[in-house]
């Protein structure tokens, strides 16, 4: 069974360039969730994908968008990058909406540096 | 809006001793799930332990356990027999049990494990 995997590891933009960001769910998992950790602070819920569309989206603006692929696979993008985006970008795959049977597997994370 | 507090930015215990952690939360609903996270520098988060709301009986998971007290809002960690590899950043974690489709973090406590 593998866990969750996200690539890359780490990455260097800079300000207004655009990224994408790649999260492999964990086998047998159809949810995926994406939280922004900042440094020193707990991760931020940005938003949720489930059946391919959207569910759920935390305080964040529109440049932030995702995708869900049919293998569950996910992708989230962020357009007109800031240096405030600069955080460690998590990914949370789970079986179901809310992680009722076996919780949340979290990837390693995407490093992302804006300057 | 759901909010979760941890006072203690950092704390020590020496191995093999006894440490708590203190979280706590704020909300007005009556059915929602508590968790404790662990995010070694390897930055995957790690579930140690969840405490569902409705369950009066304190969560243990081998050498981790939590008090769990509703009344007062509060949701603590104690780790018992610390050993080096407790040391971690250790994240307190709130989910909506009708609405939730996401983790609402604290920001989080650093414990270093002396030997």
């Amino acid at each position: 069974e593998t866990g969750v995997t996200q690539s890359p590891t780490h990455l260097i933009k800079t300000r207004g360039q655009q990224v994408t960001l790649r999260c492999s769910s964990q086998s047998g998992h159809n949810t995926v969730s994406w939280y922004q950790q900042a440094l020193g602070q707990g991760p931020q819920f940005i938003f949720q994908y489930y059946r391919e569309e959207e569910n759920g989206r935390g305080n964040f603006p529109p440049r932030f968008s995702g995708l869900q692929f049919p293998n569950y696979s996910s992708e989230l993008n962020v357009n007109a990058l800031e240096l405030d985006d600069s955080a460690l970008y998590l990914c949370a795959s789970s079986l179901g909406l809310r992680g009722e049977n076996y919780g949340y597997t979290f990837g390693s994370g995407t490093r992302l540096t804006v300057v | 809006a759901q909010t979760v507090t941890q006072s203690q930015p950092e704390m020590s215990v020496q191995e093999a001793e006894t440490v708590t952690l203190s979280c706590t939360y704020d909300t007005s609903e009556s059915d929602y799930y508590l968790f404790w996270y662990k995010q070694p520098p390897s930055r995957q988060m790690i579930l140690v332990i969840r405490q569902e709301a409705y369950k009066q009986q304190n969560a243990t998971e081998n050498r981790f356990s939590v008090n769990f007290q509703k009344a007062a809002k509060s949701f603590s960690l104690k780790i018992s027999d610390s050993q080096l590899g407790d040391a971690a950043m250790y994240f307190c974690a709130y989910r909506s049990g009708q609405y939730g489709n996401k983790l609402v973090f604290g920001a989080g406590t650093i414990l270093r494990v002396k030997s």
